[in-house]
């Protein structure tokens, strides 16, 4: 089946540390999108991608580091930096260089302690 | 700077009448929209989109409607089930921007 995946799905870790959350996609998508979202808020975009070896800047970036390697892969990485890491983390893929329908992930839940 | 959002937060619906949600746009050079819905827990899902060049469309059991000279977007709902039940977002791009998102509309269904 084609689609995108994020894991873990519950992720806890200490104040101060680094994570990494996971993001594949097998649909052959150009595009890549890192969003967080809220209780209760909508989507916040924090990176995206248009091809490999390029991404830039969304809305709410700081304290987030991303990279694109191979097409299917856009890991994010949350640094000690985030103030308030603590959110449901959506990725997504569209067909199209930036924009048009986009595909999401199931999600990932971060918790920091 | 340009936004998205919604005029009611939360909507409640009797089982089997329709439902609309809307949504206010400001960038009148936007030229794609579309919905979301999003269970608790879950990735949005694709519901129907449209483009500036139309005024209407519609899917099964879903209806989008723009008016571009007011900046407007809504998403009928006919016959609305317990499973209708979710959060709905518009998003809209205009060019080739990212979508931007509203906040989201909590549809309840009242059995």
């Amino acid at each position: 089946d084609g689609g995108i995946t994020q894991s873990p799905k519950y992720l806890f870790r200490k104040e101060g540390q680094n994570v990494t959350l996971s993001c594949e996609q097998n649909l052959n998508h150009d595009a890549m999108y890192w969003y967080r979202q809220d209780p209760g808020q909508g989507l916040r975009l924090i990176y995206y991608s248009q091809i490999v070896n390029d991404f830039q800047k969304g809305d709410i970036a700081e304290g987030y580091s991303v990279s694109r390697e191979k097409k299917e892969s856009f890991p994010l990485t949350v640094t000690s930096a985030q103030k308030n890491p603590t959110a449901f983390y959506l990725c997504a893929s569209s067909i199209e260089d930036v924009g048009g329908e986009q595909f999401f992930g199931p999600g990932t839940r971060l918790t920091v302690l | 700077g340009e936004s998205v959002g919604l005029h009611l937060p939360t909507l409640s619906v009797q089982e089997g009448d329709n439902s609309i949600i809307n949504c206010a746009y400001s960038n009148s050079a936007s030229d794609y929209f579309i919905w979301y819905k999003q269970e608790s827990g879950k990735g949005p899902q694709f519901i129907i989109d449209i483009r500036s060049n139309m005024d209407k469309r519609q899917g099964q059991r879903v209806t989008v409607l723009l008016n571009k000279t007011v900046k407007h977007l809504s998403l009928q709902i006919a016959a609305t089930q317990p499973g209708d039940s979710a959060v709905y977002f518009c998003a809209e791009k205009s060019g080739n921007t990212p979508l931007v998102f509203g906040k989201g509309t909590r549809l309840s269904v009242i059995a």
